[in-house]
């Protein structure tokens, strides 16, 4: 596709469950970033990948919080257990490594409230 | 730890008035970024800013950053409805977002 898709746009779960949140960033674009945004705040860095280079997770909140990505492609973002404050919209970025390295392009967000 | 400071956080004005939003911090960015994000919606880039003093244009925004490259404006020139929206400034290798301005532009 044309940008980068997340998926779902809105989960509701109940505290205790797990979730597994989907990201497909434009194809080519070797970076991929996760971020919180809870109501009516900023962006909160959770995790980024770089092609094949280790993670960098030293946004992850706890352990709770993991996530994957697959050579440069789809990234999955899982929470277990979740709690009530991990209700927020968590967002997905790409951006492909140039001239202005750390351009990000944005995915819809998807909408996570625990009940 | 590089810290983006971004003023004020609110803003409220009439369609037609002009405005400027700031973006500060104590440390010096290699580049910095705008976004605007609408509800519902993930933050679009605006522009990148990358040397000290550059001045960029959008239409009728107005981009700057500083001679020391540690902070950057954006001046907003006769706003409209449709410019409403949070205003996220972004920069550094990890990418650190400021919170944000909440423009709203009253019709």
């Amino acid at each position: 596709g044309a940008g980068v898709s997340q998926s779902p746009s809105n989960k509701v779960t109940e505290k205790g469950k797990d979730v597994e949140l989907r990201c497909d960033p434009i194809s080519g674009h070797t970076a991929l970033y996760w971020y919180r945004q809870r109501l009516g705040q900023g962006l909160e860095f959770l995790i980024y990948f770089q092609g094949n280079s280790a993670p960098d997770k030293s946004g992850l909140p706890s352990d709770r919080f993991s996530a994957e990505r697959t050579g440069e492609s789809v990234s999955t973002l899982t929470i277990q257990r979740t709690q009530q404050e991990d209700s927020a919209v968590y967002l997905c970025a790409s951006s492909l490594l140039g001239t202005y390295s750390y351009e990000q392009y944005f995915g819809p967000g998807t909408r996570l409230t625990v009940t | 730890t590089q810290l983006l400071e971004q003023s004020p956080q609110f803003l409220s004005i009439q369609e037609g008035e002009n405005l400027t939003v700031y973006c500060n911090s104590s440390s010096v960015f290699s580049s910095l970024q705008w976004y605007r994000q609408e509800p519902g919606e993930g933050p679009v880039l605006l522009v990148t800013v990358v040397t000290g003093g550059e001045v960029k244009k959008l239409k009728r925004l107005t981009f700057q950053f500083g001679d020391a490259r540690k902070d950057s404006s954006l001046h907003i020139t006769a706003a409209q409805p449709g410019d409403t929206g949070l205003y996220l400034c972004a920069g550094g290798h990890w990418i650190i977002f400021g919170k944000g301005t909440r423009l709203h532009i009253l019709p």
